[in-house]
């Protein structure tokens, strides 16, 4: 099984940067995504990290260690529309998904 | 394409009754699977299906049922609607185990009274 852990809440202003951390146990790894969830919405994919390293997307980035079962999500240059759940998900070694409870983060003005 | 559409987007059950959450896709993907989100909790995986005619247990299949009868659709049958099954469903799919992106659909929202 995993074990997925990352932050409940973060708030940050706009324009700032804001690092969502994620650390899992697991008996197996295939890949590390991060995901975007507006209240009331339906995930939308961010970012998929298999290889140890720094992934960059326009304003967002992802890094991952997997002999330290660490990743993080980075955005950058806040803005309002940011503000929304940020779930890490582990996939194992039989290509199901993992996912944690999930990050809100609020972007103030 | 539409992806992956689901219905319906709120229902209400009465303890034990039954109904069937529909999933499609028009991707062509082998994938789909099916979660729940309770507030403030991570995705679940109740069933998944590796193509059609074949489906597998997730994290948390008891009380529910699934078929692929076909590539596109995907339903989740509840048999026997308990307050524990109130909840969040969505139904999602991708081309291949390898493929690393899993489209959701927008998510049936289920309350059982």
């Amino acid at each position: 099984g995993q074990n997925i852990d990352q932050p409940t809440e973060m708030t940050a202003t706009e324009g700032a940067i804001v690092q969502i951390n994620c650390t899992y146990q697991t008996s197996g790894f295939n890949g590390l995504f991060w995901y975007q969830q507006h209240a009331g919405e339906a995930p939308t994919f961010l970012s998929y990290n298999v290889l140890d390293g720094l992934e960059e997307k326009g304003r967002f980035s992802s890094f991952l260690s997997r002999s330290k079962g660490y990743s993080y999500l980075l955005l950058k240059e806040l803005q309002m529309k940011d503000s929304a759940s940020y779930l890490c998900a582990v996939r194992d070694e039989d290509y199901k998904l993992s996912f944690g409870a999930g990050t809100t983060v609020t972007v103030r003005a | 394409n539409a992806g992956v559409t689901q219905t319906p987007k709120f229902r209400i059950l009465k303890i034990g009754q039954s109904m069937t959450l529909q999933c499609t896709q028009d991707m062509n993907h082998n994938y789909m699977y099916w979660y729940r989100q309770d507030p403030g909790m991570g995705l679940k995986l109740i069933y998944y299906s590796v193509g059609a005619g074949i489906t597998d247990k997730g994290e948390v299949p008891n009380g529910y049922n699934v078929s692929r009868s076909t590539t596109e659709d995907f339903p989740l049958r509840l048999e026997l609607a308990a307050p524990s099954q109130t909840s969040v469903y969505f139904c999602a799919s991708s081309y291949s185990e390898q493929g690393y992106e899993q489209y959701f659909g927008p998510g049936t929202r289920l309350t059982v009274t």
